[in-house]
Order: structure tokens, then sequence, then C-alpha cells
């Protein structure tokens, strides 16, 4: 398995401003991703991030509204821009590892934008 | 995206009845499906997993079943327990090479157990 860890765990933050979500993860991975899931809602994939190489997102998902870092097998960050309420949810980090190639999921960050 | 979802967003039963969670795929290429389960204030934890080459696969008082031919998913939970209270969500993936990669969930039903 893999332990994930977040930060932060919540916020609250003011409408135009950014946060940056951090993860990272207790051993090296190569793939890593960013889900977002709204309230009451299922998750949905933002994008697929690996170390080394610029960050794929998915369709609707934009590099400038949320732009990612991978420094190294370890550690990737997710910002929220220019936050608006529409973008309060909460945002996962999980890494495929394993033989089986299983997803594993961190706790996740529990973002209000007011 | 493809569409995953499941059939009944709410399932109540009582503690030490089995639960049946179901779920209905549409993208007949997918071969790799996955149930997690969520507790709140956590992220999803895996639960189980099938590859479309099997129609059914048990682990602990869990038990997955794959109908291919009508694009259906369940999940079967034997003498369900207060810890089993839970939002549990199906995914699939089209496995490319050796490397899940990304992941479309269902909508998730959320399983109450009664003691």
């Amino acid at each position: 398995s893999a332990v994930i860890s977040q930060k932060p765990s919540r916020d609250i933050c003011q409408r135009g401003t950014s946060l940056t979500i951090q993860c990272q993860v207790d051993s090296q991975v190569t793939m890593m991703f960013w889900y977002r899931q709204q309230p009451g809602q299922s998750l949905t994939l933002i994008a697929t991030a690996n170390q080394g190489s610029e960050a794929t997102y998915e369709s609707g998902f934009v590099i400038d509204k949320f732009p990612i870092s991978r420094p190294n097998l370890t550690f990737s960050t997710l910002t929220v821009s220019n936050m608006s309420p529409e973008d309060s949810s909460i945002y996962l980090c999980s890494v495929e590892k394993g033989w089986r190639n299983e997803q594993f999921f961190g706790p996740g960050t529990r973002l209000t934008v007011l | 995206g493809e569409s995953v979802g499941l059939h009944l967003p709410t399932l109540s039963v009582q503690e030490g009845d089995n639960s049946i969670i179901n779920c209905a795929y549409s993208n007949s290429a997918s071969d790799y499906f996955i149930w997690y389960k969520q507790e709140s204030g956590k992220g999803p934890q895996f639960i189980i997993d099938i590859r479309s080459n099997m129609d059914k696969r048990q682990g602990q008082r869990v038990t997955v079943l794959l109908n291919k031919t009508v694009k259906h998913l369940s999940l079967q939970i034997a003498a369900t327990q207060p810890g089993d209270s839970a939002v549990y969500f199906c995914a699939e993936n089209t496995n490319r090479g050796s490397t899940l990669g990304r992941l479309y969930f269902g909508r998730g039903t959320q399983l109450t157990v009664w003691p």
C-alpha cells in the first residue's frame, strides 16, 4: 500500500485568491493523480502528474486554473487559482502502486470558497 | 469520459444481513473494475477489483460479480457490520499497458447499517 498525506486538510478561502494543496507519499511512485469531489458527488479526475513531464489535464480542466507541480517522485502540488464558490470541493491526490497497479488515495483537502 | 452509474443512491440494511450494491457501466472496452469505500472525511479506500476475464472474485466478506453481457457490476457484503457504513463507488478503467491510468467513478451509494 501507500501512505499519503495532504496539506492543508481543510481551508476556507476568499473569492479571487489561490490555494496550493500539497500531496506527500511515503514511497516513490511514477504516477500521481488529482481528483475533485464536489459535495455529495463522485470523484472527477482533474489531471495526471508524472515526474519530469507536464501534467495531463482532463477535459474541462486547464493548467491556468489548476497548475500542478511534480518536483520529485514523492511529492506533488495542485493550485486552485482565482477561486470562486464553485471551486468548493474536496480535492484528493492518488498514486498508482504495486504489481496490480492499484490506486491509493490521500485523505483529501476540503476547500470552501466564500 | 465514459459513463459509470449506480442504480441506488442509498441502501439501508440491518446488521448481520447481506448487502448488494449495484453499478452499471457503458464502455464495453473497459477491462478493469474496482470498488472503493469512502468513509466520512476520508479518501476512498480500495476494497476489491476484478478484470474483465473473470465474472466473480471473492475477498474477505466481499464478492464482486461482473456481467459483461449487460455491463453490470455488483458488490456483495456478507454479514454487514456497522463499520461497513460508508459511500461505495465503483470505478472502471480501460487498462493501458502496464499502468492503470485514469479511473472513471460511478455516482456512489450510501450504505447505512442499522444495529
